[in-house]
């Protein structure tokens, strides 16, 4: 069975600062990953994921995650956050090419300027 | 290209009515997802559908809850005699056929149903 989680139900950082959202992870094979956000009363937006390859992941809007397989983990980083950025963010698993996504509980990050 | 379209945006329902979830999925997309998500929790997985076809239902509820994706139209998700239990937010979301079935799936705008 697969299951993540995102052990932070929220996060607070300054404006200008560095973002880490946390995520780890377990499934049986091997591991696809996706972060997304989700800003109040929308649908959930793709910000990045992770598939095979490099363990740093860029996607969009100057956001990053790593992977690391030894720790299980998939933490998505910012070097530097905006306000705009506040929003509740989800890690999700996939443990192979056909099956369903397993998303975390979700963190809700809140940057303050 | 248009994104994933799901209407109505809010659906109000007394207790013992029907609800009726629609989702289009994006332009090329065969592939349709469908899950809840509840007050100050996560998505939960409902069921995976391609045209005709339910893939995975492991996440819908056994009775009430059904799940279609015809030839011709959009998805429809149907709660029959609702509970104030299933009031919550519906996503619909769907990805493209490639093989491998690697990509990201694109999320609609949810519908937030509500039952008095």
């Amino acid at each position: 069975a697969q299951s993540v989680a995102q052990p932070e139900d929220q996060v607070n950082v300054a404006e200008g600062n560095p973002l880490t959202v946390k995520c780890t992870y377990s499934v049986s094979g091997n591991p696809y990953l996706f972060w997304y956000v989700q800003y109040p009363n929308r649908g959930l937006q793709f910000l990045l994921k992770y598939i095979t390859g490099d363990n740093l992941v860029k996607g969009s809007y100057g956001f990053e995650a790593e992977f690391n397989k030894s720790q299980t983990s998939f933490h998505l980083k910012k070097p530097s956050a905006l306000v705009s950025d506040s929003a509740l963010y989800f890690c999700a698993v996939r443990d192979s090419s056909w099956g369903k996504f397993q998303f975390g509980a979700g963190t809700q990050v809140v940057v303050t300027p | 290209n248009a994104g994933v379209m799901q209407n109505p945006r809010h659906l109000v329902r007394r207790r013992g009515q029907e609800a009726r979830l629609r989702c289009s999925p994006m332009k090329g997309h065969s592939h349709v997802y469908w899950y809840r998500q509840l007050p100050e929790e996560g998505l939960k997985f409902m069921v995976y559908l391609q045209k005709e076809n339910i893939i995975d239902e492991s996440g819908m509820p056994k009775e009430r809850f059904s799940a279609e994706f015809p030839k011709e139209g959009p998805s429809i998700l149907r709660i029959q005699q609702v509970v104030r239990g299933d009031s919550a937010a519906y996503f619909c979301a769907s990805s493209p056929p490639t093989a491998g079935g690697i990509n990201e799936q694109f999320f609609g705008p949810g519908t937030r149903l509500t039952v008095l």
